[in-house]
């Protein structure tokens, strides 16, 4: 069974530029998570999709973050623009409608420089 | 929101030796997880823990859950160097409709040869 797949996997980019990530859930997973973890620190939830629809993105910076789940499937979030402060990796996770545990891709690594 | 506090944040010890890692909260959980982080990979998940007083072992690792199921503990016995890793906590709950997953600050485990 093949896992969470994220892309990319590092990214560098400039203060006030733009950035999106890629994220394909592993097949049949309803529910999709976004999580942010700045470093040693534990991941932070940014928000949650069950199939196509927002149930929770109470903690999303929503005036620079914005996400999407395209036909319940692959999920996309993007950062406009980016401060310092989101240096972090941001992980994303997927995990089947009843069952508890939530499977992690690789995570993709952003440097604001 | 709900808060996972865990102690210590960093351990170093030697080979061999016994450690314990606590995740506190003051809320109630429908769950708990352990998961185990290793650098420039997603958590992988360990152990599911839902019945206060639960105890659950894996190999040298022991789990318990609270008897108010607001706590959990890990404690590995003769620990050795491929233990080294973050440990995260994680409870479940609900939250409207979405079933919300939220980490502790995660303890950097090192074990010294």
């Amino acid at each position: 069974e093949a896992g969470v797949a994220q892309s990319p996997r590092y990214k560098i980019i400039e203060k006030r530029q733009s950035v999106a990530f890629w994220c394909n859930p592993i097949s049949g997973h309803a529910t999709l998570y976004w999580y942010q973890q700045i470093l040693g620190q534990g991941p932070k939830l940014l928000i949650q999709f069950q199939n196509n629809g927002v149930v929770d993105d109470s903690q999303l910076p929503k005036d620079r973050f914005s996400a999407e789940r395209l036909k319940g499937v692959d999920s996309t979030l993007k950062i406009q623009p980016a401060k310092l402060e989101d240096s972090a990796v941001y992980l994303c996770a997927s995990r089947q409608g009843t069952g508890t545990e939530a499977f992690f891709g690789q995570g993709t690594r952003l440097t604001v420089v | 929101t709900q808060l996972l506090e865990q102690s210590p944040q960093f351990l170093s010890i030697q080979e061999g030796e016994n450690l314990t890692v606590y995740c506190n909260s003051s809320s109630v959980f429908s769950s708990l997880q352990w998961y185990r982080q290793e650098p420039g990979e997603g958590p992988v998940l360990l152990v599911t823990v839902v019945t206060g007083g639960e105890v659950k072992k894996l190999k040298r690792l022991t789990f318990q859950f609270g008897d108010a199921r607001k706590d959990s503990s890990l404690h590995i016995t003769a620990a050795q160097p491929g233990d080294t890793g973050l440990y995260l906590c994680a409870g479940a709950s609900v939250r409207g409709s979405a079933r919300q997953l939220t980490f502790g600050s995660g303890t950097q485990l090192t074990v010294l040869p």
